[in-house]
């Protein structure tokens, strides 16, 4: 099956430093990835959605000065936290859209929990 | 007006029965998918079962089953037979359009499964 590796799992960060969070789809090429953020006990909310080879398209209230998104290569996604704040501590997690499979489901990380100090 | 609803924020279930998780969706579109997900307590997304809007038949998937009532929109999930390690959150999700707005998923909002021994 179709597998996407998200690294770090867990991050603590000081306060006004910048994380990097990585997506990889290992076996597949991934077109569009997506980058979700969930809180405690919610659903997952979707911040951006991230083509290869063109800028995100960021979801209403994401700032995307803060949450940068790069979609470098078909296999690779990164989202970096700029500046991180405590309230930007969360669970991050991405998923990919395998190409052409408009009725595939989303493949998912296993998400970052980001703690900011 | 949610696009998915999820109205058991938790269930309990004895071991070995079935348990049903409801969900209903809002969609002007025809086509669309309907997806389900299973969270554990670890966090990665675990894709279960989908439903396309086509499909004339109920999805069926080893110990899942889909229960798809289009005229109610309605995609209730069914697990039978249950296990402790179906505890987890349960997420049901949809994928509007033919092109799927890119391929997102509109995630309700879960329901915690709790399998009592």
């Amino acid at each position: 099956g179709a597998v996407v590796s998200q690294h770090p799992s867990r991050v603590i960060c000081k306060s006004g430093t910048s994380v990097k969070i990585e997506c990889r789809s290992l076996d597949f090429q991934a077109t569009t990835m997506f980058w979700y953020r969930q809180f405690p006990k919610q659903s997952l909310m979707l911040m951006a959605t991230s083509n290869e080879g063109s800028k995100a398209t960021y979801e209403q209230g994401v700032e995307k000065d803060k949450f940068l998104i790069n979609h470098a290569s078909l296999t690779l996604s990164t989202l970096t936290v700029t500046s991180a704040h405590p309230e930007d501590s969360s669970f991050y997690i991405c998923s990919a859209l395998d190409r052409g499979s408009y009725n595939s489901p989303l493949h998912f990380g296993n998400g970052t929990r980001l703690t900011v100090t | 007006a949610q696009k998915i609803t999820q109205t058991q924020p938790g269930m309990f279930v004895q071991e070995k029965e079935a348990v049903t998780l409801d969900c209903t969706y809002d969609t002007s579109d025809q086509s669309y998918g309907l997806f389900w997900y299973k969270q554990p307590s670890s966090g990665e997304m675990i894709f279960l079962i989908y439903q396309g809007s086509y499909d004339e038949q109920n999805a069926t998937e080893g110990r899942y089953s889909l229960n798809f009532q289009k005229a109610r929109k309605s995609a209730n999930l069914v697990i039978s037979a249950s296990q402790l390690g179906d505890s987890a959150m349960y997420f049901c999700a949809m994928r509007e359009g033919l092109t799927g707005s890119q391929g997102n998923l509109i995630f309700g909002k879960g329901t915690k499964l709790s399998v009592k021994p």
